[in-house]
């Protein structure tokens, strides 16, 4: 049973570019969450995804958006890079089904963005 | 791999010690807490969890901690070990928001 992947694992932009980060769910989970993590810091959570809208959203400007698939993965969209947004993405799936979201949240390994 | 937390502040407990890792949380509304484990380049694991009506819950090596008066949560480790060398945050919740509010983590460094 694969656990949360996501791709790619490393990418370098340049600033004013733009990224696209990649989320597959726990298998059976319909549930997505992204939380940016910088260096030394704990996550922070920009938005969350179900039934393919966001349902929730962290203090992130309109330039992060995100989608969800009928097949319940996900994307996240970074427009007009900058400097600062330099970190380590993480998804998190989990199996809420509109409920609040339990323990069991499980993280990907994360996509490490470099924004130079 | 990835450094995770290279200014957090560190814990250096010797093989087979206890362990405490301490967390302020922020908001007293705050109904449900989790502590995760971060290693060098993964993601969070999910370790133990506690809802605001309990004082104290135990897991397999790991006890968790909640003062809500002085909004605290501890996670005590028995028998550290050197796979236990990690970050750990702690995580809170609150009934009306699926979001988790993360804790700027404490690094475990195991020596033996």
């Amino acid at each position: 049973d694969a656990g949360v992947t996501q791709s790619p694992t490393h990418l370098i932009k340049t600033r004013g570019q733009q990224v696209t980060l990649r989320c597959s769910p726990k298998s059976g989970h319909d549930t997505v969450s992204w939380y940016q993590q910088a260096l030394g810091q704990g996550p922070q959570f920009i938005f969350q995804y179900y039934e393919e809208e966001e349902r929730q959203r962290g203090n992130f400007p309109d330039r992060f958006s995100g989608h969800q698939f009928p097949n319940y993965s996900s994307e996240l969209n970074v427009n007009a890079l900058l400097l600062g947004d330099s970190a380590l993405y993480l998804c998190a799936s989990s199996l809420a089904g509109g409920g609040r979201i339990t323990g069991e949240l499980f993280f990907g390994e994360g996509s490490r963005l470099t924004v130079l | 791999g990835e450094n995770v937390g290279l200014h957090l502040p560190t814990l250096s407990v010797q093989e087979g010690d206890n362990s405490i890792i301490n967390c302020a949380y922020s908001n007293s509304a705050s109904d449900y807490f989790i502590w995760y484990k971060q290693e060098s380049g993964k993601g969070p694991q999910f370790i133990i969890d506690i809802r605001s009506n309990m004082d104290k819950r135990q897991g397999q090596r790991v006890t968790v901690l909640l003062n809500k008066t002085v909004k605290h949560l501890s996670l005590q480790i028995a028998a550290t070990q050197p796979g236990d060398s990690a970050v750990y945050f702690c995580a809170e919740n609150t009934w009306d928001t699926d979001k988790l509010i993360f804790g700027t983590g404490t690094r475990l460094q195991v020596f033996p």
